[in-house]
């Protein structure tokens, strides 16, 4: 079972490029998500997503961009990276209603 | 907007023994999930354990359980016979209406041999 795929798992960047958080899940989720990872601050939302076509932002979604033109694919753009957007990034996806989240392995995005 | 609150970001305690992590939210919801979730080295999120609010019985999983007080808004996780292999980051979280799961700080739990 695919589960949550995530890639890439490492990125490094410099400042101003850009990059494509890729995610897809295999479970027909209705819901999927990402999160940013930083020491002392647990996991905070940047976007999410309750369907085809539907998006809405979480409460870190400055500096990002998503899509959700199927119901497997939720990729997140970064336009002009940024050293504070250095973190680690999950996606995690589920049923709408069902509550359990699963979770992508993570990317490390480093941006110097 | 909901916030969960995790106020020990460290602990440790011996092989064998029984440990409780604390947890408290804020919500103006009726209907929702708590959750713990585990996160070792691997950086894999892990659900441990889950709870409905509306069900009043704790949640229990082999070794895991809840301690769920809906009006103090309270999920504490206790883990008993604590193994090495529970070493990790444990974190609470709250989902609602909305399905926005939000997570609270973490605790960095480690295990003595």
């Amino acid at each position: 079972n695919a589960g949550v795929t995530q890639t890439p798992k490492f990125q490094v960047l410099k400042t101003g490029q850009s990059m494509t958080l890729q995610c897809a899940q295999d479970m027909n989720h209705e819901y999927m998500s990402w999160y940013r990872q930083d020491p002392g601050m647990g996991l905070r939302l940047i976007h999410y997503s309750v369907g085809a076509g539907i998006t809405d932002q979480g409460e870190v979604p400055n500096g990002y961009n998503v899509s959700r033109s199927t119901t497997e694919d939720f990729p997140l753009r970064l336009l002009s990276a940024a050293p504070s957007q250095t973190s680690v990034y999950f996606c995690a996806s589920s049923r709408v209603g069902t509550g359990e989240l699963f979770f992508g392995e993570g990317s490390r995005l480093t941006v110097l | 907007a909901q916030t969960v609150t995790q106020s020990q970001p460290e602990m440790s305690v011996q092989e064998a023994e029984t440990v409780t992590l604390s947890c408290t939210y804020d919500t103006s919801e009726s209907n929702y999930y708590l959750f713990w979730y585990k996160q070792p080295p691997s950086r894999q999120m892990i659900l441990v354990i889950r709870q409905e609010a509306y069900k009043q019985q704790n949640a229990t999983e082999n070794r895991f359980s809840v301690n769920f007080q809906k009006a103090a808004k309270s999920f504490s996780l206790k883990i008993s016979d604590s193994q090495l292999g529970d070493t990790a980051m444990y974190f609470c979280a709250f989902r609602g209406g909305n399905e926005k799961l939000t997570f609270g700080t973490g605790t960095r739990l480690t295990i003595i041999p």
